[in-house]
């Protein structure tokens, strides 16, 4: 079945710095692939997504790639902010159509 | 306001006791998953149907666990006898997915925070 490993697992970064978090999947099937984020005792909810067909996508200080060649796909935060300290999981979807989740990164934002 | 709901949000049970946790996905969605999260860890797969039809159950503890899902607006997950090593947050999602895959985001409840002594 599809294996998503995410690293890392804990990230801090000040405030107004960049954060990126990686993910490697390895079902050559998976052509879906969304981030989500958890706060604190809430449920995951998704903040951007992309499929197999494009690159790169934005979402004002959000953006992920992916390099289906190599299997990968990396969520980008620009100018962050200690809200957006919270756990970061990545997902690729399975040939049968399920969603497979990485273990998560908890990202902090030091003020 | 669209949402998936599930009960109960708490449930605090002695060991041996049967559990049943209960999701009503948003309606127009074919596709609902059962997750389970302990520690703030991964969500773990446990079971999932589409148009009502288990696909995948392989996540689970078959020996006492068991899903369902009796009509469109409800699945339950259900374990007899409960150990303390269940004590999780279980989370039910609802999408919709056709033949190409997800077209939309997959939707969780709020979840179910089982703990068993």
């Amino acid at each position: 079945g599809e294996n998503v490993e995410q690293h890392p697992s804990t990230l801090s970064v000040q405030e107004g710095d960049s954060a990126v978090i990686k993910c490697t999947y390895s079902d050559s099937a998976s052509n879906y692939f969304p981030w989500y984020k958890q706060e604190l005792g809430k449920r995951p909810q998704l903040i951007i997504d992309i499929r197999s067909n494009v690159g790169e996508k934005k979402d004002q200080r959000i953006a992920v790639t992916l390099n289906k060649t190599a299997k990968h796909f990396s969520l980008h935060i620009t100018e962050t902010q200690p809200e957006d300290s919270a756990v970061y999981f990545c997902a690729a979807d399975t040939g049968r159509r399920a969603l497979t989740f990485g273990s998560g990164t908890r990202l902090q934002v030091q003020p | 306001d669209a949402r998936v709901t599930q009960t109960p949000r708490h449930k605090v049970t002695e060991m041996g006791q049967e559990v049943t946790m209960r999701c009503q996905p948003i309606l127009g969605h074919n596709t609902v998953f059962w997750y389970r999260q302990t520690m703030m860890q991964g969500l773990e797969l446990l079971a999932y149907f589409r148009n009502r039809a288990p696909l995948d159950d392989s996540g689970m503890p078959k020996d006492r666990f068991s899903a369902e899902m009796p009509d469109a607006t409800l699945a339950t997950l259900k374990i007899q006898p409960s150990e303390p090593r269940d004590s999780a947050v279980y989370f039910c999602a609802s999408g919709l997915v056709l033949g190409q895959g997800f077209t939309g985001e997959l939707f969780f409840g709020e979840g179910s925070r089982l703990t068993v002594l």
